[in-house]
């Protein structure tokens, strides 16, 4: 079956550094790929998205390519902020309108 | 915009008690998911609704039901509460005939004491 597995946390960062959250899944055919984040006592918010492979997702300077080759979403962003501190999650949908399945969630903690 | 809506946003209850949560989803939206999120856990797929007819099912326990309604609302019914039941509940919507994201509400947070 279909399944997402990212590495775990948490991740500690100063303010401005380089940050990489490795995100893989496994699945038939051609899913759509997520990458939500929820902030402390807060719902899921959608960050980015890819439909296709080698799309790049962006958004709010993180970005996540779709690698169908590696089948591999990881997240990137160049220069952190503290406000960034937050759990991100990776998702699937295998196909339209079918549930989303997610990861386990990865803790990041950002100081300044 | 109009966001998806839950109520209540924050609920205690006590064992063996049941818990009705509410979804609004997004207007136009036809698709409605609910999902558990335990504390520190990622979320887990319950169950699924298009067009008011259960379209997908997950980990959902016989002890809970929900149904869509015609305004396409969506309630989730939780009957003999176990202390493992708290946790965040979501409810997403979207729309089936398009392949874009769910959208996804703000969450009840159910505490069973």
């Amino acid at each position: 079956g279909n399944s997402v597995t990212q590495m775990e946390g948490p991740v500690t960062l100063s303010e401005e550094a380089f940050l990489t959250i490795n995100c893989t899944y496994t699945a038939t055919g051609y899913p759509s790929l997520f990458w939500y984040v929820q902030y402390p006592g807060e719902g899921l918010q959608l960050l980015l998205k890819a439909t296709k492979a080698d799309d790049k997702g962006s958004n709010k300077g993180f970005e996540a390519t779709y690698r169908k080759e590696t089948t591999s979403f990881h997240l990137e962003k160049g220069s952190v902020q503290v406000s960034d501190s937050a759990v991100y999650f990776c998702a699937l949908r295998g196909q339209a309108g079918t549930a989303l399945i997610f990861g386990k969630g990865t803790t990041l903690s950002v100081s300044s | 915009a109009a966001g998806v809506i839950q109520s209540p946003r924050h609920l205690i209850k006590e064992k063996r008690e049941t818990a009705t949560l509410k979804c609004y989803p997004i207007p136009r939206h036809d698709t409605v998911y609910w999902y558990q999120q335990g504390p520190g856990q990622d979320p887990q797929f319950l169950i699924s609704f298009y067009e008011k007819m259960q379209s997908d099912k997950g980990s959902i326990p016989d002890r809970f039901s929900a149904q869509q309604f015609s305004d396409y609302h969506s309630e989730l019914n939780m009957s003999s509460l176990e202390l493992g039941d708290s946790a965040l509940y979501f409810c997403a919507s979207s729309l089936v005939a398009a392949p874009t994201e769910a959208f996804f509400g703000q969450g009840t947070r159910l505490t069973v004491v």
